[in-house]
């Protein structure tokens, strides 16, 4: 089967960084996918590690070891409108997705 | 370029109904994805479709439950005789083609709430 973890719930103030963690474990991994989703709506793509080491786009970087079957998300200067739900999901093949739980955020003032 | 589409919106079924969500994709995407989220969880995949072909279902309940995405027309998912356990958000998402992307855009979801 396949399974992934992260923290349920983070905490920061604005303009601070945080990092979400995700360890995963999947058979036909091909890469580690983060979605942002707000109040239930849409989840919308935040990044795609499909080899080990850091992407940055913006504001949020990702990163991959496959080794040690874990990523994270890095949000820099947290805004109040970054406050969401946030989940990793593994890649198998095409763009099927195995999502963890989530991880939400709350940024506060 | 529209996004992805989903309708309805929000969905009532009593006990026993039928209930019909609909996809439509992004222009130039042939692959459609439908997933499930409970209150609190994250996203459950259920089945992955192109255009007449279910390619891959393994996350679909065995009974009362069917996806199409014919030729013409939005894909389908369809939940027969519906239990208050079927009260969930359904989401689709589409991708193009294999290999030119891994991102999936996904529709704003449909509610469905059974009473």
């Amino acid at each position: 089967g396949q399974s992934l973890e992260q923290p349920s719930e983070v905490t920061a103030v604005e303009g601070a960084i945080v990092q979400i963690n995700c360890t995963y474990q999947t058979s036909g991994f091909y890469g580690l996918s983060w979605y942002q989703q707000h109040d239930g709506g849409a989840p919308t793509f935040l990044s795609y590690n499909a080899l080990d080491g850091l992407e940055e786009t913006g504001r949020f970087s990702s990163f991959l070891s496959r080794s040690d079957s874990y990523g994270y998300l890095l949000l820099q200067e947290l805004q109040m409108k970054d406050s969401a739900s946030y989940f990793c999901a593994a890649n198998s093949g095409y763009s099927t997705l195995t999502f963890g739980k989530g991880t939400m955020l709350l940024v506060s003032p | 370029n529209a996004g992805v589409m989903q309708n309805p919106r929000h969905l009532v079924r009593r006990r026993g109904q039928e209930a019909r969500l609909r996809c439509s994709p992004m222009k130039g995407h042939s692959h459609v994805y439908w997933y499930r989220q409970l209150p609190e969880e994250g996203l459950k995949f259920m089945v992955y479709l192109q255009k007449e072909n279910i390619i891959d279902e393994s996350g679909m309940p065995k009974e009362r439950f069917s996806a199409e995405f014919p030729k013409e027309g939005p894909s389908i998912l369809r939940i027969q005789q519906v239990v208050r356990g079927d009260s969930a958000a359904y989401f689709c998402a589409s991708s193009p083609p294999s290999g030119a992307s891994t991102e999936a855009f996904f529709g704003q979801g449909t509610r469905l709430t059974v009473v």
